[in-house]
């Protein structure tokens, strides 16, 4: 089955340090996958998407992913970090099935951005 | 802004009740989907309709049923609510069926708390 992991639940780090937020998905066909971005009492905004091509992907807000197919990871990357980035983080991986496409989310990854 | 809305933001009722949550798609969009988040289970896929029609179900229990209508809103209808039914409510839109690589954009979600 289709699925996905975010290993770290909750990272903090300080503005102006880079991040890394690890997403490993298991999926058997070529993934499509997203990263998501939800602050608090808002909905999901899409950060960035992968469906094919460069495996580096640029997003909104400075964020970029690299999609490694041998380690099955879809790593969310930032080079300086600013206060508003604090927020739940969500990977997620295009599961279809006969009739349609749902997303599989992982568990989120809540950033706390230190002053 | 994502241009999917939702109403209610909020919602608070009795174990036992029934509510209904609307979705308006983004406009051109034709596939809605439905998502729960709640603390321990995550966000999880419930149900999709495409142009009207019942496309897909997912952990939807007996008691929720949706629908899409003409005009292409939605609406999920959840009865005889319990406490565990507490939760965020997402709805998302997208283009295409679901069965070709594409990008769902969430709307605000309704929070719903049953007491």
């Amino acid at each position: 089955a289709q699925s996905v992991t975010q290993p770290d639940i909750h990272i903090t780090v300080s503005e102006g340090a880079s991040l890394e937020l690890r997403c490993n998905y298991s999926y058997g066909a070529t993934p499509y996958l997203f990263w998501y971005v939800q602050s608090p009492g808002q909905g999901l905004q899409l950060l960035l998407k992968y469906f094919s091509g460069d495996t580096l992907v640029q997003g909104i807000k400075g964020f970029e992913a690299e999609f490694k197919r041998s380690q099955s990871s879809f790593n969310l990357r930032k080079p300086s970090v600013h206060w508003s980035d604090a927020a739940e983080y969500f990977c997620a991986v295009v599961a279809f099935s006969s009739n349609t496409g749902k997303l599989i989310f992982g568990q989120g990854t809540t950033l706390q951005v230190k002053p | 802004d994502s241009g999917v809305t939702q109403t209610p933001k909020h919602l608070i009722t009795a174990t036992g009740q029934r509510v209904t949550l609307r979705c308006s798609p983004r406009s051109g969009d034709l596939s809605v989907y439905w998502y729960q988040q709640s603390l321990d289970q995550g966000l999880q896929f419930l149900i999709q309709y495409y142009n009207g029609e019942e496309r897909a179900k997912g952990n939807i229990l007996e008691r929720f049923s949706a629908q899409q209508f003409p005009d292409l809103h939605s609406e999920l209808n959840l009865s005889s609510l319990e406490l565990g039914d507490s939760a965020l409510y997402f709805c998302a839109s997208s283009s295409r069926t679901g069965r070709e690589a594409d990008t769902q954009y969430f709307g605000p979600g309704t929070r719903l708390t049953v007491l």
